[in-house]
């Protein structure tokens, strides 16, 4: 069985300073995980993904994580936050063997402050 | 971009009452996906559809729920008779593919359904 841990209900950031979302993940099989962002009364989009090529995976509005099988995390990185980063990011995790079932994370909300 | 799109994007009903929630996934996709997300709570998987039939199915998915693909571009999730603890947002999906290694097969979501149950 898979499934994903966020360790952060919420993480408050100021405007132009780094932004960290931790995610570890559990997976029976070589696993894909990505990252999805969810904006107030909006769909789901997705940021990023991993699915065994790099480790270091560069995703939209300069969003990145590191795939680290050893400590079995996919932590989302940003270097400087914007105001529109403000959202619901969710790791989710996948098995590649076959259909595409999607495993979410509960969700870390970021906030960010002027 | 082409992108999913779902009809209603809010539907109130009764308990008892049977909705259906209609949903266009993105044109040369082949997969289909139902997910919801109840209040506060994390996305959970319901099923997943491929070629006219349910390729995979969650717990949540009981007999009160049925999906369809009744032509070349609908995807419907229907509730036979819908409870209080259905009110969520259901979200559909589509991939292009769904095994790795053939293509692409991220996931693209529609904005989502806000289901009230009454």
């Amino acid at each position: 069985a898979q499934s994903v841990t966020q360790l952060d209900s919420h993480v408050s950031v100021s405007e132009g300073t780094p932004v960290l979302l931790r995610c570890n993940y559990s997976s029976s099989y070589s696993p894909s995980l990505f990252w999805y962002v969810q904006h107030p009364n909006k769909g789901l989009q997705l940021l990023l993904k991993y699915t065994s090529a790099a480790t270091l995976v560069k995703g939209i509005n300069g969003f990145e994580a590191e795939f680290k099988k050893s400590e079995t995390s996919f932590h989302l990185t940003k270097p400087s936050a914007h105001m529109s980063d403000a959202a619901e990011y969710f790791c989710v995790v996948s098995d590649r063997r076959g259909f595409q079932k999607l495993v979410f994370g509960t969700g870390t909300r970021l906030l960010v402050s002027p | 971009e082409p992108e999913v799109t779902q009809t209603p994007s809010h539907q109130v009903t009764q308990m008892g009452q049977e909705v259906i929630l209609r949903c266009v996934p993105i044109s040369n996709h082949l997969y289909f996906y139902w997910y919801r997300q109840i209040l506060g709570q994390k996305v959970e998987f319901l099923v997943s559809f491929y070629n006219n039939e349910i390729s995979e199915k969650s717990e949540i998915f009981d007999d009160q729920f049925s999906v369809e693909r009744p032509d070349g571009s609908n995807f419907t999730l229907k509730i036979r008779s819908t409870k209080l603890e259905d009110s969520a947002m259901y979200f559909c999906a589509s991939s292009e593919l769904g095994i790795a290694g053939q293509g692409s097969y991220e996931q693209y979501f529609g904005p989502g359904t806000r289901l009230t149950v009454t």
